[in-house]
């Protein structure tokens, strides 16, 4: 069936560093991208999403781009602050199917 | 204030005891959806609705029901729960697809399921 592959699992980056994580989708109908951030014992909460049209979209620190060919896409994060510590899940999903499939998510440290 | 609230928050149980987790929205959604998370395998999804009484399986449908009388509630539905079915588990919801392609989802603040 269709997946999403997520890699780190792990990335500790110093205070101000950047940081990239990437997935891969296997479903080539796959036409929207969200990623999701999670504190500890939070909800999952949006934090920039992609769609098949485009090819890169940045707000603020955060930016994600999409290799339609490749089937990846990635997220970069700029100069991290503490608050950016999290797990971060992405996502793929087709609207002909309406399922979305998670990635297993990184767990981001960002040490001061 | 929109949300997607979920109940109970917190849930001990036994084995075989059935039990509905709820899930309510505010926010005039069409698309709800259940996902469990367990640690290494990111959310799964149990299963989703289209819209009142349409329902379908996601990835992980085993041992869950669901419904789909009122457009703001989804409830879940274990029958018989086992030991395996000991997970976080969050509700979300978002407006259909549009032209554009699928919305966000907004999530609940998850439940705590653990079955004895």
């Amino acid at each position: 069936g269709e997946n999403v592959e997520q890699h780190p699992s792990t990335l500790s980056v110093q205070e101000g560093d950047s940081a990239v994580i990437k997935c891969t989708y296997s479903d080539s109908a796959s036409n929207y991208f969200p990623w999701y951030k999670q504190e500890l014992g939070k909800r999952p909460q949006l934090i920039i999403d992609i769609r098949s049209n485009v090819g890169e979209k940045k707000d603020q620190r955060i930016a994600v781009t999409l290799n339609k060919t490749a089937k990846h896409f990635s997220l970069h994060i700029t100069e991290t602050q503490p608050e950016d510590s999290a797990v971060y899940f992405c996502a793929a999903s087709n609207t002909g199917g309406f399922k979305t499939i998670f990635g297993a998510g990184t767990r981001l440290f960002v040490k001061a | 204030e929109a949300q997607v609230t979920q109940n109970p928050r917190y849930l001990i149980t036994v084995t075989g005891k059935k039990l509905t987790v709820t899930c309510s929205q505010n926010m005039n959604h069409e698309y709800m959806s259940w996902y469990r998370q367990d640690p290494g395998l990111g959310l799964r999804q149990i299963y989703y609705s289209m819209n009142v009484e349409v329902t379908d399986k996601g990835d992980v449908p085993e041992g869950y029901k669901v419904s789909r009388k009122e457009k703001r509630n989804f409830p879940l539905i274990l029958e018989s729960p086992s030991p395996n079915q000991t997970s976080l588990y969050f509700c979300a919801s978002s407006f259909l697809p549009t032209g554009e392609g699928n919305q966000p989802q907004h999530f609940g603040d998850g439940t705590r399921l653990s079955i004895l």
